[in-house]
């Protein structure tokens, strides 16, 4: 069983829709959690990040993290053609030798059609 | 202002050749990473280096080596490819250990294939 598990999609939906993104994870020990946004052909780049459990509000995008449920979400309201890209979700916490492993999802594709 | 940089943007090998891939990044951060990323399995951590000198094998080190001889560049070696190293390769960079609020920031990636 992976440590993050995340659903590939791909998921469609029309522009204006709310766009609900999802990962589960097994690692209690994880303590930041965070999202990144991936355009065709580009490294990942930091979306948002929670520290702990609670929401986290930025523009369009909502990040929540239930600690209890080992399940994190990001939510996108008013979804746009340029919101189209993979979402991948990524987790912090566990040390190894000093490091603090950061785990990813296989990341949601995502295309938001006009 | 270019962040990170990795070179080249494609290549194309044959079985059993070596070849190097570069990373560099102009924002001073000490930790530096490589990953791989193919479909359905996310980013994996090769290997990683937390400064100058240092590198530690991440989760699929086998058949990669690394060095960090200057802060700004870290090197990904593969000795003998393989076809099962056909990936696109993702240098990162992070000013410590990439917790939420210590982002890594990525380069654009590598696209190798193995024949």
């Amino acid at each position: 069983q992976k440590e993050v598990e995340q659903d590939p999609g791909p998921l469609s939906v029309p522009e204006g829709a709310i766009v609900s993104l999802n990962c589960t994870y097994s690692n209690s020990a994880f303590q930041y959690f965070m999202w990144y946004r991936q355009y065709s052909r580009k490294g990942p780049e930091l979306l948002m990040y929670t520290y702990s459990s609670g929401n986290k509000e930025d523009g369009r995008f909502t990040a929540q993290v239930d600690k209890s449920s080992k399940y994190i979400s990001l939510f996108i309201r008013d979804s746009q053609p340029s919101d189209s890209a993979t979402y991948l979700c990524a987790m912090s916490g566990v040390t190894s030798g000093g490091y603090n492993k950061l785990i990813f999802g296989a990341g949601t594709r995502l295309a938001v059609h006009p | 202002n270019a962040g990170v940089t990795q070179t080249p943007k494609f290549r194309v090998l044959k079985t059993g050749q070596s070849m190097t891939l570069l990373c560099a990044q102009d924002m001073n951060h000490e930790y530096m990473y490589w990953y791989r990323q193919d479909p359905g399995m996310g980013l994996r951590l090769i290997h990683y280096s937390v400064g100058e000198g240092t590198t530690a094998k991440g989760e699929v080190p086998d058949g990669y080596n690394v060095s960090r001889l200057k802060k700004q560049n870290f090197l990904l070696g593969l000795e003998s490819a393989a076809p099962s190293q056909t990936s696109v390769y993702f240098c990162a960079s992070s000013y410590l250990t990439g917790g939420g609020n210590q982002p890594q920031h990525f380069g654009d990636g590598t696209r190798l294939s193995i024949l």
